[in-house]
């Protein structure tokens, strides 16, 4: 069965103090592994989209990667303003036309001034 | 980037009753989903909202209890119908095939924030 798992499922860092988040999946044939931001009372707000093992990918102060069983977050001098939920989630399936999307439950991240 | 738009916003229901909400884009798009998310749990897909024919639920989803509508390439509409406080949940819908974007990332909309007593 294709799963996803978030860890941790809470982070509380302090403001420039850098870390990563995990994504560890298990599908057959992943076809794309995509990365949320979510704040409070808000949809998701797309952040990446990798596809092939050693992909990396950066937007300001985040950076993902992706290897054949998991992919990283990685914030780097995070800011108050980069506290939310960050959601991971793959597309799978071999050949065919499918855009269905399986989440984690996901890392809430506070971060502190 | 276009914009996506859920009605309404939240609201709060009596159980037995049915909840219709709307989600229209602001440009075409290839395909429409709705998701739900329950307290403390992962967006879960409900089905796929096909324009012109019936939608494609996903194990556990059922025509009778979501019935879904998307009469062009901007709007669409999924109705709670007769709920119970289990409904309780974010209702999201997302999108397909914006121009100019890649034709695999799914954008949500705002959210329903559905509380059912």
């Amino acid at each position: 069965e294709d799963q996803v798992t978030q860890s941790p499922e809470a982070l509380r860092l302090q403001e420039g103090e850098s870390s990563s988040l995990n994504c560890s999946y298990t599908v057959s044939g992943l076809r794309g592994l995509f990365w949320y931001r979510q704040d409070p009372g808000k949809g998701p707000e797309f952040l990446f989209t990798l596809y092939s093992a050693g992909e990396e990918k950066e937007k300001e102060r985040l950076k993902a990667t992706l290897t054949k069983k998991e992919s990283f977050l990685h914030i780097t001098a995070p800011k108050p303003e980069d506290s939310a939920t960050y959601l991971c989630a793959v597309q799978a399936g071999y050949g065919g036309a499918t855009n269905k999307l399986i989440f984690g439950t996901g890392t809430l991240l506070a971060v502190q001034p | 980037s276009a914009v996506i738009s859920q009605k309404p916003s939240r609201d709060i229901c009596q159980r037995g009753t049915s909840l219709t909400i709307q989600c229209q884009v602001d440009s075409q798009v290839t395909m429409m989903f709705w998701y739900r998310q329950q307290p403390g749990q992962s967006l879960t897909l409900i089905a796929t909202a096909n324009q012109g024919s019936e939608a494609t639920y996903e194990s556990g989803f059922v025509i009778d209890k979501f019935p879904i509508s998307r009469p062009n390439l901007t709007f669409s509409t999924l109705t709670v119908s007769n709920m119970s406080p289990e409904d309780s949940s974010i209702y999201l819908c997302s999108v397909v095939g914006l121009a100019g974007v890649g034709t695999d990332t799914q954008y949500f909309g705002p959210g329903t924030r559905l509380t059912v007593l």
